[in-house]
């Protein structure tokens, strides 16, 4: 177990759909990341929060939002899903002075979006 | 932004080989991780580098600022070792950019 908690595993859903995933960052750590990795893309950066408030934007789509609560787990919103939208998606947290860490971030199990 | 290049894309060795994925980077980085990510997908920080060398068990991960590239070392390669191994380059607060990754499979 990474600390890092993402929910669920897996999920199917249907085109048009809208699905949250959910990330608990390790204990201690006040940014989150949200990735995406496709099977032709490899790993994209999505978004990044720190301490509840967005800090960097990536190539993340309008049908795409995402926030951080103030116990600082994250969810990542995902409307009007297409059929390529189907990837993994990861998050990681990190200590911003990377104190607790030799490693920097901690990647959490991810969660497999499959839509048909 | 930074451009993230990784080689080989794919790797088959045989058990007990000494191993070596090199990446290289366009701009000047604050600091160069190498994830390892198993078939079931987890991933996991095997390195953080920003000078010199770091070795951990039978992986040795090396940069080289000045040539804008790294390497990440295994010996005594196992099956186990199997994977993908990405590269990843960080520069002061902008987010990681990734390399592709290189498959790695370890033939007993």
């Amino acid at each position: 177990d990474s600390g890092v908690t993402q929910t669920p595993k897996h999920l199917i859903t249907a085109t048009g759909q809208r699905v949250t995933l959910r990330c608990s960052p390790r204990s201690g750590d006040l940014s989150v990341y949200w990735y995406q990795q496709s099977l032709d893309q490899g790993l994209q950066f999505l978004i990044q929060y720190y301490n509840g408030e967005e800090r960097a934007k990536g190539n993340i789509l309008e049908r795409f939002s995402a926030q951080q609560f103030p116990d600082l787990h994250s969810e990542l919103n995902l409307s009007s899903l297409e059929l390529g939208d189907s990837a993994l998606y990861f998050c990681a947290s990190s200590d911003p002075n990377f104190s607790g860490s030799n490693y920097g971030y901690t990647f959490g199990s991810g969660t497999r979006l499959t839509v048909v | 932004k930074n451009e993230v290049e990784q080689s080989p894309q794919n790797l088959t060795a045989q058990e007990g080989e000494f191993i070596t994925i090199n990446c290289s980077y366009s701009v000047g980085i604050s600091a160069l991780h190498w994830l390892q990510q198993h078939p079931g997908g987890g991933i996991v920080s095997l390195f953080m580098l920003s000078s010199g060398k770091k070795k951990h068990g039978r992986l040795i991960a090396t940069i080289n600022i000045q040539e804008k590239h790294s390497s990440l070392h295994i010996t005594a390669s196992h099956p186990r070792d199997s994977a993908v191994y990405i590269c990843a380059a960080e520069s002061g607060n902008t987010p990681l950019v990734f390399g592709k990754g290189t498959r790695l499979s370890v033939i007993a």
